[in-house]
């Protein structure tokens, strides 16, 4: 069984950093592309980013290019969003996601997700 | 980036009755496109793929279509569970989702 665990959310100032952790089972991550989304509170869904089974491609939304940063370790089965400057409009939930091994795919497995709160 | 464009943002049905949601591409997408049914509080559900392809689990009533940069989700009878939100992506290249369809009891 498939298995997506985030960590790492809670409450930063603005301007702050906060990193976040996505432990995987079930299948073999090696082989996996992997991918955050995100949900601000009462919105829609937002794709965040996502980096190839080896890490050497990755993808950022216009909104967070330049401070996200996705990466991955295949050692532990664990995928990373460093998150820095943060700002208000980045308070949401976010969730861990993956499907095909490939990098453009739909999303067959989902996270309980984490939530990150930037305020003051 | 592929920006998709959902229609309308709203719909209310009554249940039993039939319901049709749009979403548009700035692009062709080709058939690389999803749908997603999501429940206050849950995370998202995978309900088609490949624009047409209903995941495991998904009951018939659900049907995709399309290809290009048009597609339609419909809900051929709208049963008490099938009120939520609904979002498309497409996964041509990387990813993008749309704004959502709220189906609402009418």
């Amino acid at each position: 069984e498939v298995q997506l665990v985030e960590s790492g959310g809670g409450l930063v100032q603005p301007g702050g950093s906060l990193r976040l952790s996505c432990s995987a089972s079930g299948f073999t991550f090696s082989s996996y592309a992997m991918h955050w989304v995100r949900q601000a509170p009462g919105k829609g869904l937002e794709y965040v980013s996502g980096i190839s089974s080896n890490g050497g491609s990755t993808d950022y939304a216009d909104s967070v290019k330049g401070r996200f940063t996705i990466s991955r370790d295949n050692s532990k089965n664990t995928l990373y969003l460093q998150m820095s400057s943060l700002r208000a409009e980045d308070t949401a939930v976010y969730y861990c996601v993956n499907g095909r091994p490939h990098a453009s795919t739909y999303f067959d497995y989902w996270g309980q997700g984490t939530l990150v709160t930037v305020s003051s | 980036e592929i920006a998709m464009t959902q229609s309308p943002a709203t719909l209310s049905v009554s249940p039993g009755e039939r319901a049709t949601l749009s979403c548009r591409a700035s692009q062709s997408v080709s058939s690389n496109l999803a749908w997603y049914q999501q429940k206050r509080g849950q995370a998202p559900r995978l309900l088609i793929y490949g624009a047409s392809t209903r995941a495991t689990g998904i009951p018939a009533r659900f049907s995709g279509s399309g290809s290009g940069t048009e597609f339609t989700l419909t809900i051929s009878s709208l049963q008490s569970e099938d009120f939520a939100v609904y979002y498309c992506q497409q996964y041509n290249n990387w990813q993008t989702f749309g704004g959502g369809t709220k189906v609402e009891i009418k």
